[in-house]
């Protein structure tokens, strides 16, 4: 099973509100990554949490803050942001990082910010 | 930095026709990951490669890691509508930034029955 799901598929927020996306995976895998995705763009790497501690942040600004509350979930909380953020959001897995770990993606939340 | 060039950009072909799509690049990369995306679905994993020459298929794919670690080719034969989408080659570096991939643009692939 190479399954990493993500809820909500879609999410509609205004630029005040606070929300939350969440992934989870099951496949023992101890590196998850967040991905902001445009239309017609190759995926872009946000986050890197690795055994459940923030390895990497390519310089996201503070109104995305990830958390990783065990192995098995990692969330994004979302707040204040702005309309340019409305993006697919991947969540992603592996065994580990930096070592080739095949990187399993889930399906996606579609962001719209009004 | 490490960039890959994939080509084409986007591809219209005849169903039942032989599609093959390419990445290149000028760095090194220890593992090659090919992937497709539907409209509204995330990337799915076709195919990985983990040694310089490796051949390997899946079904109608076939994919090869350049013996020099800086390229790879897709193939996809008798193509059928439900191929259509984006197929996208990632490079990995073993210890570089933590295993992050780099994405090539993309192959958009039409099928037309």
């Amino acid at each position: 099973d190479t399954e990493v799901t993500q809820t909500p598929k879609h999410l509609v927020m205004g630029m005040t509100n606070k929300k939350s996306l969440k992934c989870e995976q099951h496949m023992g895998h101890r590196a998850m990554y967040w991905y902001k995705q445009k239309a017609k763009k190759p995926p872009e790497l946000m986050f890197v949490y690795s055994y459940e501690k923030l390895s990497i942040n390519e310089s996201v600004p503070s109104r995305f803050s990830p958390e990783c509350p065990n192995s098995s979930l990692l969330n994004l909380h979302l707040h204040a942001l702005q309309p340019e953020d409305s993006a697919l959001y991947l969540c992603a897995s592996s065994q580990e990082t930096g070592v080739g770990g095949t990187i399993y993606f889930g399906e996606g939340s579609w962001l719209t910010v009004v | 930095g490490q960039q890959l060039n994939q080509s084409p950009q986007s591809m219209f072909i005849q169903e039942g026709e032989d599609v093959s799509m390419n990445c290149t690049s000028s760095s090194i990369f220890n593992t090659w990951l090919w992937y497709k995306q539907e409209p509204g679905e995330g990337p799915v994993l076709l195919i990985a490669l983990y040694k310089a020459g490796e051949l390997t298929s899946n079904g109608r794919l076939t994919a090869q890691f350049g013996i020099t670690r800086k390229d790879s080719f897709l193939n996809i034969s008798a193509s059928i509508p439900s191929d259509v989408g984006i197929y996208f080659c990632a490079g990995q570096v073993y210890g570089g930034s933590q295993g992050n991939l780099i994405f090539g643009k993309g192959t958009k692939l039409s099928v037309k029955p």
